[in-house]
C-alpha cells in the first residue's frame, strides 16, 4: 500500500506571497492532519480534516487554512507569508478515530525569504 | 491541554547496547493512546509503537518496547540492540479520546556510536 505523499517537497517563497501544499493520504484513510515543525516551537498541530470537514484546529492565525476533497486528498494554504512561516510542514493520515495511528508523509520544507 | 516531557535532549548509546528514552505526560483524558515516532535527518516521522491506556501489557514491536506506568503517566521507550540507523530524533506523543491531534514533546536526539 502506498504511503502518504506530499508535494512539493521543497518550496522557496518571498514574504507576502501565498503557498499551497498538497497531501495525499494512504488509500482508505479519511482523516488528514497537518503539523508545522520549527526549531523554536517544535511540532505543532495545525488542523485535522475528516470527510471534507475540519474537526479540530490548532492555535494558528487565519492565514493558515486547509481543505479536504472527496477523495480525502488535502491541501493547506498559507497566505501573506512571513519569515516565521519557514518550517517543515508534515501531513499525516489515519482511519479517523481519535487514537488511530497517524502515518506521516515526507514533509514539505518551506523557506520564506 | 496535554503536556509532554522528554527530559533527555540528547543521548548517546553504544552500538548493540539497549537504551531507554524517557517520556512523561499529563492528560485528563481517561482514554488515550501513547505513540512514539522516530524522525531521521530526512524529516519524515516514522511510527514506531503504540500503547493504549487500557492495555494490560506493555507494548512491544520488534526491538522496540514500552515501559508503561499508567499511574505515573510515564511511557519510556526501550530500544534493544541499538543499530547505527537508530540515530535520529525520537518523539513521544499522546492522543486523547476527545481529540484528533497528536501533541508532541520536544524530542530526544539519539546518537548511536559504533
Amino acid at each position: 500500500k502506498a504511503g502518504v505523499t506530499q508535494t512539493p517537497r521543497y518550496l522557496i517563497k518571498t514574504r507576502g506571497q501565498q503557498v499551497t501544499l498538497s497531501c495525499s493520504p494512504i488509500s482508505g484513510h479519511r482523516s488528514v492532519s497537518w503539523y508545522q515543525q520549527t526549531p523554536g516551537q517544535g511540532l505543532q498541530f495545525l488542523f485535522e480534516y475528516f470527510s471534507e470537514t475540519q474537526r479540530n484546529k490548532g492555535n494558528f492565525p487565519g492565514r493558515f487554512s486547509g481543505r479536504q476533497f472527496s477523495n480525502s486528498r488535502s491541501e493547506m494554504n498559507v497566505s501573506t507569508l512571513e519569515l516565521g512561516d519557514s518550517a517543515l510542514y508534515l501531513c499525516a493520515s489515519s482511519i479517523g478515530t481519535p487514537v488511530d495511528t497517524q502515518y506521516f508523509g515526507p514533509g514539505t520544507r518551506l523557506t520564506v525569504l | 491541554a496535554q503536556k509532554i516531557t522528554q527530559t533527555q535532549p540528547g543521548m548517546f548509546v553504544q552500538e548493540k547496547e539497549a537504551v531507554t528514552l524517557d517520556c512523561t505526560y499529563d492528560t485528563s483524558d481517561p482514554s488515550y493512546g501513547l505513540f512514539w515516532y522516530k524522525q531521521p535527518s530526512s524529516g519524515e516521522m516514522i511510527f514506531l509503537i503504540y500503547q493504549g491506556s487500557y492495555d494490560q501489557q506493555n507494548a512491544t514491536e520488534g526491538r522496540y518496547s514500552l515501559n508503561f506506568q499508567k499511574a505515573r503517566k510515564s511511557a519510556n521507550l526501550v530500544i534493544s540492540a541499538s543499530q547505527l540507523g537508530d540515530s535520529a530524533m525520537y518523539f513521544c506523543a499522546p492522543s486523547g479520546a476527545g481529540s484528533y491531534q497528536l501533541t508532541f514533546g520536544k524530542g530526544t536526539k539519539l546518537s548511536v556510536i559504533p
